[in-house]
């Protein structure tokens, strides 16, 4: 049983558009939200996080929405870059756990 | 500079033995993680510690084993029971007032 769910394994976006990359859970219980990027053979490099306490946060190109009721985040990119083109994680935890639970990862082409 | 460091990048193991993966951070962090990632799937928890000399199964401990002899040192072992133990390992430490991850670089494991 998946809790964490990212529902598109590929999306092709063109250089200077925004990429949209989506992830639902399951658990009403999780309170902390990560994007994590990760090139093939490395390890995974930390992006943006959001609290439940929030339904924003934004870190200049990269912007996460939270929408608790839905359960549901998303991670904006804007403008894309070629250098963007990674496999990107959403990860969520359960309050002071610190237990993440990854998705299965969207594989994120940014196209010149 | 401060980071995680695993060691081997990759490892070959023929069936039957067991192999240890190193993982050493120099970030002061009291939570240390292991993930493994197999093709097409998120990262799977297969063990983790909150403090030194204590550690707990993740979702997948079956098959492996760990220690927490120092605060800096988290090594894996793959034992002959893990019947599929042909994977990508990431290491992960946690600390401080951050609520993310920091990750190595990962261990590439074949059975050969």
């Amino acid at each position: 049983d998946q809790q964490v769910k990212q529902n598109s394994p590929s999306l092709s976006v063109q250089e200077g558009r925004i990429s949209i990359l989506n992830c639902d859970y399951t658990n009403s219980m999780f309170d902390y939200f990560l994007w994590y990027k990760k090139y093939p053979a490395e390890g995974p490099t930390f992006l943006i996080s959001i609290s439940s306490i929030k339904d924003k946060n934004e870190d200049g190109r990269f912007t996460v929405f939270l929408n608790k009721s839905a359960k549901h985040l998303s991670l904006h990119i804007v403008p894309s870059q070629p250098g963007d083109s990674a496999v990107y994680f959403c990860a969520a935890s359960p309050s002071e756990t610190y237990k993440y639970i990854f998705g299965t990862g969207t594989r994120l082409k940014v196209l010149a | 500079d401060g980071g995680i460091t695993q060691s081997p990048k990759y490892l070959f193991r023929k069936e039957g033995q067991n192999v240890t993966l190193s993982c050493e951070q120099n970030l002061n962090h009291d939570a240390m993680y292991w993930y493994r990632q197999d093709p097409g799937q998120g990262l799977r928890l297969i063990y983790y510690s909150q403090i030194v000399n204590d550690f707990q199964k993740g979702d997948i401990a079956e098959g492996y084993s760990v220690s927490r002899e120092k605060k800096e040192s988290f090594p894996l072992t793959v034992t002959s029971a893990q019947k599929n133990p042909t994977a990508f390992y990431l290491c992960a430490s946690r600390g401080g007032v951050s609520y993310g991850y920091t990750f190595g670089s990962g261990t590439r494991l074949t059975v050969v």
